[in-house]
């Protein structure tokens, strides 16, 4: 099956620099990566999604950037605020059979301080 | 709010006992996906239905078993409860189960004593 690694678990950043988390799947079949963001007690919420048909995507301060060939992406945010303190979680699914079933990586715990 | 309806929102139970957990999917969605989030192990993916019809199994355990009724809303049975299934579980729902996104509930805060 699908195994997702994400790195680092944790990242500090000054407000204003910009965060980059990275992740490496397994299955080369896996063509959809969405990332989640988890604020403090509340449920993960979509940021962003690509698929294996494009390499990068590109959403005010965020952008994912999809490279098959060595089966990573990353997440990239940009000019960093408070607001962006959160657990990021990459993603990985492949369709068999048509279904998908998304395999999360571990986490990435986000702090941005003023 | 996401539209996905999960409850209770907290369960304090004993090992050994069974637990139900509920989740109603937002409106007009077809899939249903049920995950567990301990400390140690984030999101672990435990069973996907599609209409009624159970579609993907990930890392479920044998004393766990779900259900989706005709009416889409979903049900996750826990049973023979130890102490290392304490965890917040998720159900989360989507259009039609096919790489999309997946809203989630908030969650059932489950505490094994």
């Amino acid at each position: 099956g699908e195994n997702v690694e994400q790195h680092p678990s944790t990242l500090s950043v000054q407000e204003g620099d910009s965060a980059v988390i990275k992740c490496t799947y397994s299955d080369s079949a896996s063509n959809y990566f969405p990332w989640y963001k988890q604020e403090l007690g509340k449920r993960p919420q979509l940021i962003i999604d690509i698929r294996s048909n494009v390499g990068e995507k590109k959403d005010q301060r965020i952008a994912v950037t999809l490279n098959k060939t060595a089966k990573h992406f990353s997440l990239h945010i940009t000019e960093t605020q408070p607001e962006d303190s959160a657990v990021y979680f990459c993603a990985a699914s492949m369709t068999t059979d048509s279904w998908g079933k998304l395999q999360f990586g571990a986490g990435t715990q986000v702090v941005v301080t003023p | 709010d996401s539209g996905v309806t999960q409850t209770p929102k907290h369960l304090i139970t004993a090992t050994g006992q069974r637990v139900t957990l509920r989740c109603s999917p937002r409106s007009g969605d077809l899939s249903v996906y049920w995950y567990q989030q301990s400390l140690d192990q984030g999101l672990q993916f435990l069973i996907q239905y599609y209409n009624g019809e159970e579609r993907a199994k990930g890392n479920i355990l044998e004393r766990f078993s779900a259900q989706q009724f005709p009416d889409l809303h979903s049900e996750l049975n826990l049973s023979s409860l130890e102490l290392g299934d304490s965890a917040l579980y998720f159900c989360a729902s989507s259009v039609q189960g096919l790489n999309e996104k997946l809203f989630f509930g908030s969650g059932t805060q489950l505490s094994v004593l």
